[in-house]
């Protein structure tokens, strides 16, 4: 059984900043299975990105996704408050832990 | 565009049953798989099952297999998820998703979500 870990637990940071999430794998994955949803609070998720790299349909270039392998990243260029946000990464039947970005 | 949208949760005693609905809409919903998934209050996400296009294969997570049952009737465009045997643990919100590939692939990777109906297993 794969078991994604998501890192940090909690981003607090400033409008504008830059963060990057990580998403370990347990095991070697395929990246053509590994997404990225982001929920707002009182929301469901929302995809953002698939296949380790594919932004979903309109979802802002300010988001990044990367990796390989067992080790994957999102990227969050110049943060607006609208990413206030749990951020999950996720393959086939498992997903992450969570990621929880605050802007300050 | 892309509509799901999630029934019939409520409050059931422990050990019952319930049946919650997904209506779909703007997409072929006879050529994607489809999932039912969940999140209990404060918690993260939990992938429960999987239907093929046609209805003709079936997926579940451990922990609801042999309790849960999903179906899909593709001429009403409608998905379900008929729960028995129902817990405590089982308290959650319960979301249906289209599955992004179509036609007969299948990626586990879910495009699009309903905004969900929640479901309480209490005495």
């Amino acid at each position: 059984e794969i078991v994604l870990t998501q890192s940090p637990a909690t981003l607090a940071l400033s409008p504008g900043e830059g963060a990057t999430l990580s998403c370990r794998a347990s095991q070697t994955i395929s990246s053509m299975y590994l997404a990225w949803y982001q929920q707002k609070r009182g929301q469901p998720p929302r995809l953002l990105i698939h296949g380790a790299s594919n932004r979903a349909a309109g979802m802002p270039d300010r988001f990044t996704g990367s990796g390989s392998g067992t080790d994957f990243t999102l990227t969050i260029s110049r943060l607006e408050p609208e990413d206030c946000a749990v951020y999950y990464c996720q393959h086939s039947v498992t997903f992450g832990g969570g990621t929880r970005v605050e802007i300050q | 565009q892309v509509q799901l949208v999630e029934s019939g949760g409520g409050v059931v005693q422990p050990g019952g049953s319930m049946t919650i609905s997904c209506a779909t809409s703007g997409f072929p919903f006879s050529s994607y798989g489809m999932h039912w998934l969940r999140q209990a209050p404060g918690k993260g996400l939990e992938w429960l099952a999987f239907i093929r296009f046609d209805g003709s294969n079936e997926k579940y997570e451990d922990s609801v297999k042999g309790r849960f049952t999903i179906s899909r009737d593709n001429s009403k465009k409608t998905l379900k998820l008929q729960m028995s045997s129902l817990r405590t643990e089982d308290t959650a919100m319960y979301y249906c998703a289209k599955d992004l590939r179509g036609g007969g692939t299948y990626s586990y990777t879910f495009e699009m979500w309903g905004q969900g109906t929640m479901v309480t297993v209490s005495s």
